[in-house]
């Protein structure tokens, strides 16, 4: 079936660190993308998405670039900042007969960025 | 409505209790969709409606779970004989429909955290 692994977590790092969050997906048909985020105490926030291979999704310093051959979406940003920690979640997007547009999610990685 | 509003934020009910979850998506949002979202884990998929049709029910876990959209607007989740593994956060989650069937993006409310005790 469809399904989405994202890397273990929790991430902790220093400002201004590199991040990588990996996410893998099920090669069935050909899903659109997302990472999603959520703040503490706050919703799911679309944080960016990418819908054909090779696309990249980019938003708020983060980028994520759609891989077919390794079935891959992997998160990264340059340098984080204490504001980025959050709980992301990669997903894909479920194309196709009645249940178009439902998404399935990864387990959700936390990120802790220290000052 | 500016977001998808829910509510209540916060429900504690006691084991065995009916409970009902509210959803108010964004206006003129075709498509509807409720999550849960167990702690420490990513959410899972309920239920689908595109207006008042539920197109997808195949992620509700048990015959105790049931959800209605009468009038293709507001949305309730009920859940009736809770049970400690119902304790959960429910997301509601509302989509354009464009041209072709196609949902645009998601945007989710702030979901509602069902503890039972």
């Amino acid at each position: 079936g469809n399904s989405v692994t994202q890397m273990e977590g929790p991430v902790t790092l220093s400002e201004e660190a590199f991040l990588t969050i990996n996410c893998t997906y099920t090669a069935t048909g050909y899903p659109s993308l997302f990472w999603y985020v959520q703040y503490p105490g706050e919703g799911l926030q679309l944080l960016l998405k990418a819908t054909k291979a090779d696309d990249k999704g980019s938003n708020k310093g983060f980028e994520a670039t759609y891989r077919k051959e390794t079935t891959s979406f992997h998160l990264e940003k340059g340098s984080v900042q204490v504001s980025d920690s959050a709980v992301y979640f990669c997903a894909r997007l479920n194309a196709g007969g009645t249940s178009y547009g439902k998404l399935t999610f990864g387990q959700g990685t936390i990120l802790t960025v220290h000052p | 409505g500016a977001g998808v509003s829910q509510s209540p934020r916060y429900k504690v009910a006691k084991r065995g209790q009916d409970v009902a979850l509210r959803c108010d998506p964004i206006s003129g949002h075709v498509s509807l969709f409720w999550y849960q979202q167990a702690l420490g884990q990513g959410p899972e998929f309920l239920t689908y409606f595109q207006n008042e049709a539920q197109l997808d029910k195949s992620g509700l876990p048990s015959d105790r779970f049931f959800a209605e959209r009468p009038e293709g607007s507001v949305s309730t989740l009920k859940i009736q004989r809770t049970q400690q593994e119902d304790s959960a956060v429910y997301l509601c989650a509302s989509s354009l429909q464009i041209r072709g069937g196609r949902n645009t993006e998601a945007f989710f409310g702030q979901g509602t955290r069902l503890t039972v005790v």
